[in-house]
């Protein structure tokens, strides 16, 4: 299967903590994105990082990648309760789709 | 401007029946992709349209998923003789670019979560 993973299944912090949430990847990609989705419905795009960039930030997110590694991490700085959700990363797959791994569910206490 | 968006957001059907899912894509987008996704699981991509022109539909579950898209805009997903194993969220996505070297942001709709009983 070409499914990446994410890493770890669950996480539980506590507000203003840091979250941090891995992905691995199987094939060479030029890209690399990350998901957030809310209660089991649509994923709205975080950040795009491309394979020849190593990090790159956006708001209180910071993505790296290691291609070599073929993985990369997602990190929610300052972190609201807000942020609940569940997060996956998408890669290319053969026809243009995303492939997801089975994501990664944050709860974020108050 | 509107999003994607898909219709019903909730089915309830009788094992055996046929449902009809709706996708309408963000306007201009010409690909457009559906996924499934099975309760605390990842997304299961099922097919990929360029305008009105599905190149491959190996990613169906079974022959009883079928799709269509007119216009390069509307999608329906139909679902004959469903299964209980069919239950599931079914998304919709959009992208303003064919696929090609770089794959692009993915614009998705809120869902359709089908439940067969």
């Amino acid at each position: 299967s070409q499914q990446g993973e994410e890493d770890p299944q669950a996480l539980s912090i506590q507000e203003g903590e840091n979250a941090t949430m891995n992905c691995s990847y199987k094939t060479s990609i030029n890209n690399l994105q990350w998901y957030r989705q809310n209660s089991g419905r649509g994923l709205v795009h975080l950040i795009l990082i491309r394979s020849n960039e190593r990090e790159k930030h956006s708001g209180r997110l910071r993505v790296t990648l290691d291609t070599s590694k073929k993985s990369s991490s997602l990190l929610i700085t300052a972190s609201r309760a807000a942020d609940t959700a569940s997060y996956f990363c998408g890669y290319g797959g053969s026809q243009g789709n995303l492939i997801f791994g089975k994501g990664t569910k944050l709860s974020v206490k108050p | 401007g509107a999003g994607v968006s898909q219709s019903p957001s909730n089915k309830v059907t009788e094992k055996g029946k046929d449902v009809e899912l709706r996708c309408d894509p963000i306007s201009g987008h010409t690909a457009l992709y559906w996924y499934r996704q099975s309760l605390g699981q990842g997304l299961e991509f099922l097919i990929y349209f360029q305008g009105n022109s599905a190149p491959d539909k190996s990613g169906l579950p079974s022959d009883r998923f079928s799709a269509e898209r007119t216009g390069g805009s509307v999608s329906t997903l139909t679902i004959q003789r469903t299964q209980q194993e069919d239950s599931a969220v079914y998304l919709c996505a959009s992208s303003p670019r064919p696929s090609g070297r770089e794959f692009n942001e993915q614009y998705f709709g809120p869902g359709t979560r089908l439940t067969v009983t």
